[in-house]
């Protein structure tokens, strides 16, 4: 089946220093697209940011991600966190069929230190 | 901005009772999904609907049901609630035009414990 998979059930990074989340993902459709999504402390899950295009960088409130195929990989990365970072984050696969599934990665919690 | 309004927001359940949760969107989005969220499993899609009158078998569907009677309405059903089943649900609906256009609307969740 369709899966995904984020290896850090926890990261923890000083404010100001590089930052990267890793999702992989199997499947067998072809036409897919992957968010990341963010949840805050008692809040729900919103959209980071999307992809659909291989070996295409996205960019959003200083996150961004490349989706490549040839290693099925969507990693998140930031150049420098910041407190306000900390928060859950969760990789998701979103497949083009007559039901529309969208699978979630079990997330990971990103930790901020000052 | 997209709305999805889950009710109740929290709930006491017996085990052995019915359970009801309930989900309104008003985003006229065609999908709508149920997920449950627990600590080391991220979020688990329970069921999934593409359309009125449709529903889908996610991952976990064992021991739910869903019924969608409307574009806005997605409902989650316990008939027979379990300790198991204490989690957090949410809701989220869904526009169509390629899974790119497919981004997620979530409702603020539902905190339901069965004693």
């Amino acid at each position: 089946g369709d899966s995904v998979t984020q290896t850090e059930g926890l990261v923890t990074v000083t404010e100001g220093l590089p930052v990267k989340l890793n999702c992989t993902y199997q499947t067998t459709y072809l036409t897919i697209a992957f968010f990341w999504y963010v949840q805050y402390l008692n809040e729900a899950p919103q959209v980071l940011l999307k992809s659909s295009t291989d070996n295409k960088r996205t960019e959003h409130q200083g996150f961004h991600a490349t989706l490549h195929k040839s290693s099925s990989s969507f990693h998140l990365q930031k150049s420098s966190a910041q407190l306000s970072d900390s928060a859950l984050y969760y990789c998701a696969l979103s497949v083009f069929s007559n039901t529309n599934k969208v699978v979630f990665g079990t997330g990971t919690r990103l930790q901020v230190l000052p | 901005e997209a709305a999805v309004t889950q009710s109740p927001r929290n709930k006491v359940a017996v085990t052995g009772g019915k359970v009801t949760l309930s989900c309104n969107q008003t985003n006229n989005h065609n999908n709508m999904y149920w997920y449950r969220q627990d600590t080391g499993h991220g979020l688990r899609l329970i069921h999934y609907s593409y359309g009125a009158g449709s529903t889908e078998k996610g991952d976990i569907p064992d021991g739910y049901k869903a019924s969608r009677p409307s574009q806005e309405n997605f409902s989650l059903i316990l008939e027979l609630a379990t300790p198991s089943q204490t989690s957090v649900y949410f809701c989220a609906s869904g526009g169509l035009g390629g899974p790119s256009q497919n981004t997620l609307y979530f409702g603020a969740g539902t905190r339901l414990s069965v004693l």
